[in-house]
């Protein structure tokens, strides 16, 4: 069983539109949580750290839910430069290493 | 803003050569990490180390690889025996604290392996 699954999509969306991620994580040990970016042929980069209550950053707003161990990513307003692959990101107790998810890729359409 | 930077950008080698993949981490920061990406694939962990030492490893980390901190801003992984396989985006990460301290990535090496 994958330690992080998301939806590979891609994903196709018009400007302007909104769109949700979704990503399961396996071990309930689970700690923290991250949603990274990453662009084609490059380096992840930190979009937003996701906390119990839920927080928002502009035009991304990131959900945990504990209980079904699941992470969420919605995006308003998609822009074009919102293109990329979005990365879900788990740490586990007592380990020191990042676990990351295939990604869902996502293009945004003028 | 401070980053973590890698070299070469790419490198390419022989199957059965040595190769030594350089990062120079964010100052200040005590965590240390290589990722690599197979092309089309996921971002996998290798190791970790703080302390001087590795803290942990994955299953793919085994005796080809090691890694050092030579000095107090270099941090290298060594591939002693390049395979065909060890062809992949190699990322060196730091963080400030362990756990719930996000990572911050260097742009990579690519390594292909002929």
């Amino acid at each position: 069983r994958k330690e992080v699954e998301q939806d590979p999509g891609p994903f196709n969306v018009p400007e302007g539109a909104t769109v949700a991620f979704n990503c399961t994580y396996s071990n309930s040990a689970s700690q923290s949580f991250f949603w990274y970016r990453q662009d084609c042929r490059k380096e992840p980069k930190l979009l937003m750290s996701v906390y119990s209550s839920g927080n928002e950053d502009g035009r991304f707003t990131a959900q945990l839910n504990r209980a079904s161990q699941y992470i969420s990513l919605l995006i308003r307003d998609s822009k074009l430069s919102d293109s990329a692959t979005y990365l879900c990101v788990v740490t586990q107790t007592g380990a020191n290493n990042l676990f990351f998810g295939t990604g869902t890729r996502l293009t945004v359409i003028p | 803003e401070p980053e973590v930077t890698q070299t070469p950008s790419h490198q390419v080698t022989q199957m059965g050569q040595e190769v030594i993949l350089r990062c120079v981490p964010i100052s200040n920061h005590l965590y240390f990490y290589w990722y690599r990406q197979i092309l089309g694939q996921k971002v996998e962990f290798l190791v970790s180390f703080y302390n001087n030492e590795i803290s942990e490893k994955s299953e793919i980390f085994d005796d080809q690889f090691s890694v050092e901190r030579p000095d107090g801003s270099n941090f290298t992984l060594k591939i002693r025996s390049t395979k065909l396989e060890d062809s992949a985006m190699y990322f060196c990460a730091s963080s400030a604290a362990a756990y719930n301290s996000p990572l911050h990535f260097g742009n990579g090496t690519r390594l292909t392996v002929t």
